[in-house]
């Protein structure tokens, strides 16, 4: 499978700091970026996504930018709430065979 | 948006046996894929199922411990074979939509190995 670095593995924040959590990979090749959040007990939920043909998407609290020339990406969350509290995980598409790669989840902990 | 069926939800089972878990999609997907999710840790592809013909297995995933079968667009088995207490882990049915298209989660199958 292809090689997906996330970073860090746990992470805690005050409620309304911001956090944020970086992926690297090594396929350049690759250019569909996703990031899900999976509550404990669930299953992982698509919380926002980036191809890569643009370098940054946001939706309300939520951003991710992409560097493809670095072979980077990042999850932004402003303005934490507690029930942002989950595992994150940076996830890649092979652009042959279209199969998903996921990061190694970042545990993230909103303090209230 | 798919809605993926997965069962058995959960199982306890003795070591040495074999379970199949089902995966039922209520639409016609391209593609569909099979992922482990060890207690605490990440997803890792077991193999993409494909429709007709063997199933892609990814690196330190073989056919005979994990045989996967996939009749039609809409359905999928995986088999763990002969499991051992390595094999306690939530087995997840995934799909889909092509190139650059959302990846939906079935709600996975819990599987315990005495």
């Amino acid at each position: 499978g292809e090689n997906v670095e996330q970073h860090p593995s746990t992470l805690s924040v005050q409620e309304g700091d911001s956090a944020v959590i970086k992926c690297t990979y090594s396929d350049s090749a690759s250019n569909y970026f996703p990031w899900y959040k999976q509550e404990l007990g669930k299953r992982p939920q698509l919380i926002i996504d980036i191809r890569s043909n643009v370098g940054e998407k946001k939706d309300q609290r939520i951003a991710v930018t992409l560097n493809k020339t670095a072979k980077h990406f990042s999850l932004h969350i402003t303005e934490t709430q507690p029930e942002d509290s989950a595992v994150y995980f940076c996830a890649l598409q092979k652009a042959s065979g279209n199969q998903f790669y996921f990061g190694t989840g970042t545990s993230l902990t909103v303090i209230p | 948006s798919a809605v993926i069926s997965q069962k058995p939800s959960r199982d306890i089972c003795q070591r040495g046996t074999s379970l199949t878990i089902q995966c039922q999609v209520d639409s016609q997907v391209t593609m569909m894929f099979w992922y482990r999710q060890q207690p605490g840790q990440s997803l890792t592809l077991i193999a993409t199922a494909n429709q007709g013909s063997e199933a892609t297995y990814e690196s330190g995933f073989v056919i005979d411990k994990f045989p996967i079968s996939r009749p039609n667009l809409t359905f999928s088995t995986l088999t763990v074979s002969n499991m051992s207490p390595e094999d306690s882990s939530i087995y997840l049915c995934s799909v889909g939509q092509g190139a650059g298209g959302e990846l939906f989660f079935g709600e996975g199958s819990r599987l315990t190995v005495l």
